[in-house]
């Protein structure tokens, strides 16, 4: 079964709005990890930001912020003030308790129009 | 720049041949991860290293082996390759063993070409 969804195979949005990515996932855990990683053209991966399952408050890395709703078991990415150099490949990830292994969903390609 | 370099940026081979990738995580960080994305599966864990032992294991072939030497540099060891073993192999460092708390930090990957 997928662990992590994300719905939206690509995104388009305009300059200097604000745009956001689905994520659902599927854990029986209590204790996880949601992390979203960007992958631009060039193909490396890039860490954005992390919502621990015990955090209370929403995750915000500069104009990343992740709007975590745990019983809906939906951490969405959402960027503001998008800029050109945010097209790219997103992926949102999920590690569960102590488990090793870090569970990626298949991505959405967001496309900024100037 | 993530701090975690591998090593080649690109290879081509042959089917049937043998490569090694090679990883050095950030100065610091003990565990090594090692993931293929490819077009059809994605991005998929195979392998985790914590300070010199085999720590987890995902969807790792039996042709693909990896090691973590005691300088903490890791190599994934991909033989007999085929068509399908195309794909992009990264390799991410965290600090932390299994902490959910700890984000992995990936490499810019190898892009490997089975002809």
């Amino acid at each position: 079964a997928q662990k992590i969804t994300q719905t939206q195979p690509g995104m388009f949005v305009q300059e200097k709005e604000a745009v956001t990515l689905d994520c659902t996932y599927d854990t029986s855990d209590q204790s996880y990890g949601l992390f979203w990683y960007k992958q631009p053209s060039s193909g490396e991966m890039i860490f954005l930001i992390y919502q621990g399952s015990y955090d209370e408050q929403n995750a915000t890395e500069g104009r990343y912020s992740l709007n975590f709703q745990k019983a809906r078991k939906s951490a969405n990415l959402v960027i503001s003030a998008s800029q050109l150099g945010d097209s790219a490949m997103y992926f949102c990830a999920m590690r569960e308790g102590w488990n090793n292994d870090m569970r990626f969903g298949a991505g959405t390609r967001l496309t900024v129009k100037p | 720049d993530s701090g975690v370099t591998q090593t080649p940026k690109h290879l081509i081979t042959a089917t049937g041949q043998r490569v090694t990738l090679r990883c050095s995580p950030r100065s610091g960080d003990l565990s090594v991860y090692w993931y293929q994305q490819s077009l059809d599966q994605g991005l998929q864990f195979l392998i985790q290293y914590y300070n010199g032992e085999e720590r987890a294991k995902g969807n790792i072939l039996e042709r693909f082996s990896a090691q973590q030497f005691p300088d903490l540099h890791s190599e994934l060891n991909l033989s007999s390759l085929e068509l399908g073993d195309s794909a992009l192999y990264f390799c991410a460092s965290s600090v932390f063993a299994g902490d959910s708390m700890g984000e992995q930090y990936f490499g810019p990957g190898t892009r490997l070409t089975v002809t």
